[in-house]
């Protein structure tokens, strides 16, 4: 089955720098990964998503790249604000068979104002 | 998007019981699973809810300590079993209306805690 293996598990940024955190997947067959984040004791919220047969989006100060010959994808946020502390999570699915998510290990991302 | 609703948010229960989850949905969707999210830790698929036929389970996960229901395209129920001390954790309902595009959204969660 599907493994996603996420990266850093904790990033600590100053107010306005930016934030990479990187995911990997080993199912070819994977086709869409979208990134979730979870504020303490919320519900995982959908904040960007990117389908294989585009290689990077964009939304304000979110964006994610996908690399599907490297199997990996990126979500960047620029100009990181104290309301952007949480934890985030990527996943991947694929539309054969399930079409669950199989979740990274998360990182918790702390914005020091 | 689907609102899911989830109850209860939270208990606290005795080691050896029962409870049952409840997980509703706004509208008709195409998909629906279960998670659950040890404190600190990622999603975890339990199972996938299947409507009208018995749920597909994950390694690791069996259909006597964690029997789920889905009765119709708006409602599913995990039952989580002659519980322990490990099963505390938090259990995650999420449903997606659209196996193309593979969006899913998450109920609030439901915080169990065995004493």
């Amino acid at each position: 089955g599907e493994n996603v293996e996420q990266h850093p598990s904790t990033l600590s940024v100053q107010e306005g720098d930016s934030a990479v955190i990187k995911c990997t997947y080993s199912d070819s067959a994977s086709n869409y990964f979208p990134w979730y984040k979870q504020e303490l004791g919320k519900r995982p919220q959908l904040i960007i998503d990117i389908r294989s047969n585009v290689g990077e989006k964009k939304d304000q100060r979110i964006a994610v790249t996908l690399n599907k010959t490297a199997k990996h994808f990126s979500l960047h946020i620029t100009e990181t604000q104290p309301e952007d502390s949480a934890v985030y999570f990527c996943a991947a699915s694929s539309n054969t068979g399930r079409r669950a998510l199989t979740f990274g290990s998360g990182t918790r991302l702390q914005v020091q104002p | 998007s689907a609102v899911i609703s989830q109850k209860p948010s939270r208990d606290i229960c005795q080691r050896g019981t029962s409870l049952t989850i409840q997980c509703q949905v706004d509208s008709q969707v195409t998909m629906m699973f279960w998670y659950r999210q040890q404190p600190g830790q990622s999603l975890t698929l339990i199972a996938t809810a299947n409507q009208g036929s018995e749920a597909t389970y994950e390694s690791g996960f069996v259909i006597d300590k964690f029997p789920i229901s889905r009765p119709n395209l708006t409602f599913s129920t995990l039952t989580v079993s002659n519980m322990s001390p490990e099963d505390s954790s938090i259990y995650l309902c999420s449903g997606g209306r659209d196996r193309d595009t593979g969006e899913l959204f998450f109920g609030e969660g439901s915080r169990l805690t065995v004493l």
